[in-house]
This record gives C-alpha cells, structure tokens and sequence, in this order.
C-alpha cells in the first residue's frame, strides 16, 4: 500500500500569510494526488487534482505542485474561510489512501 | 445539478448489518466508478472500497475486507454498500463519492454508529 504522510500535521497562520502543505508519497505516484478541504460536519471538498490543476470554482489562492513522491499545497494569501484541515489522496493505485490530514488554524 | 444523496444509516448492535445507499442525480452514473469511504470520530478519512462502472471490479479495504460489498444499479443510478458483522471501530460517517482521477462530489455522508 502507498503511505503519505502530510507536513506539518497542526498549522497556526493569520490572515493573509502564505501557507504550504507537504505531502509525501512511499512510492512514486506520477501526478495521481488530489487535494480537499474539509470543515466540521461537512464533506470534502476537491480543490486540486493531477496534482496541479484548480478544480472548477477554487479560487485561484489555491495552487498544487509536485510530482513521483513529493507535493505541495499552497495557500497564497489566507483567508478567514481557509481555516480547514486539508488532507492529500493519491489515485495512482488501490487502496486509496489519504494522508493523515493538516489542521490550519487561526493565530 | 452533480449530486450524491447517502441513506441508510443509523445505530446497530455489534455483529449486526445495515445497508447503505447512494442516490445519484445530475451525471451519467452508468460512465463512473463509484467509492464508498468513512470517516471515525475525530479522526481522518478512510478509502472502504471501489466498483467499477460496470461492476467488472472491486476493490477493498483490508479493515472491511470479507464483511462489506459493494455494488450498484447502474439502470436506477445507485450505489450500495452491504456491512455485515459490524464492529464498534466501523462507527464512522460514511461517504460516497465519484471517481475520475478524483473523488468529487461526494455526498453529505450519513452516520453509522455501531454500539450495543
């Protein structure tokens, strides 16, 4: 099974910081990672997938890179509404596994 | 409107089975692979298992191996998850989700508490 471990696992930030999110695959993954956002009580929500590309209404703050076995979210300017625990996946092979999840908080 | 309704949740006795279902609306559901996942209390997210579209594979899970199946309607767009011999760890939100080289939408999840 691929293990990804996700960096840092707890992560305080204000308003309007640059935030970066790691993600680490075991093996190579080529460009299979997607990135969601979820708040309390709610389902995921996909912001990034094959590693890079926004899905249809992110805004544009967002922004994935990386590729084989070593990504990154970014989070450009942060906003009152980012503050989520954001979790990696990768779709390159079963079983679909998830890192273990960052929590962004205020500061 | 792209949309995934889960039911079927609720509270059952340890070693008992529920059957969830998920209704979906606004895509060609026949086209898609189909995901269940959980999430626990307070925890992360857990991959359960996959079908293909036209239930030609199926993928698990090590934790549910044996104990849950999957299938689908594809003529009534419908996902379902069977969970016989239910434990106390498989209380969790469960979610379906579709797969196209991601998982999105996913459904707003429903609750399955496992307890005596």
């Amino acid at each position: 099974d691929i293990q990804l471990t996700q960096s840092p696992s707890f992560l305080s930030a204000s308003v309007g910081d640059r935030v970066t999110i790691t993600c680490r695959a075991s093996q190579g993954i080529s460009s299979y990672l997607a990135w969601y956002q979820q708040k309390p009580g709610k389902a995921p929500k996909l912001l990034i997938y094959a590693a890079s590309t926004l899905q249809s209404g992110v805004p544009s703050r967002f922004s994935g890179s990386g590729s084989g076995t070593e990504f990154t979210l970014t989070i450009s300017s942060l906003q009152p509404e980012d503050f989520a625990t954001y979790y990696c996946q990768q779709l390159n092979s079963f079983p679909r596994t998830f890192g273990q999840g960052t929590k962004v908080e205020i500061k | 409107e792209v949309q995934l309704v889960e039911s079927g949740g609720g509270l059952v006795k340890p070693g008992g089975s529920l059957r969830l279902s998920c209704a979906a609306s606004g895509f060609t559901f026949s086209d898609y692979t189909m995901n269940w996942l959980r999430q626990a209390p307070g925890r992360g997210l857990e991959w359960v298992s996959s079908i293909s579209s036209r239930s030609d594979y199926m993928y698990y899970a090590d934790s549910v191996k044996g104990r849950f199946t999957i299938s689908r309607d594809n003529a009534k767009s419908s996902l379902y998850l069977q969970m016989n011999s239910l434990r106390a760890d498989d209380t969790a939100v469960y979610y379906c989700a579709r797969d196209y080289v991601r998982f999105d939408p996913w459904g707003q999840g429903t609750l399955v508490t496992v307890s005596s």
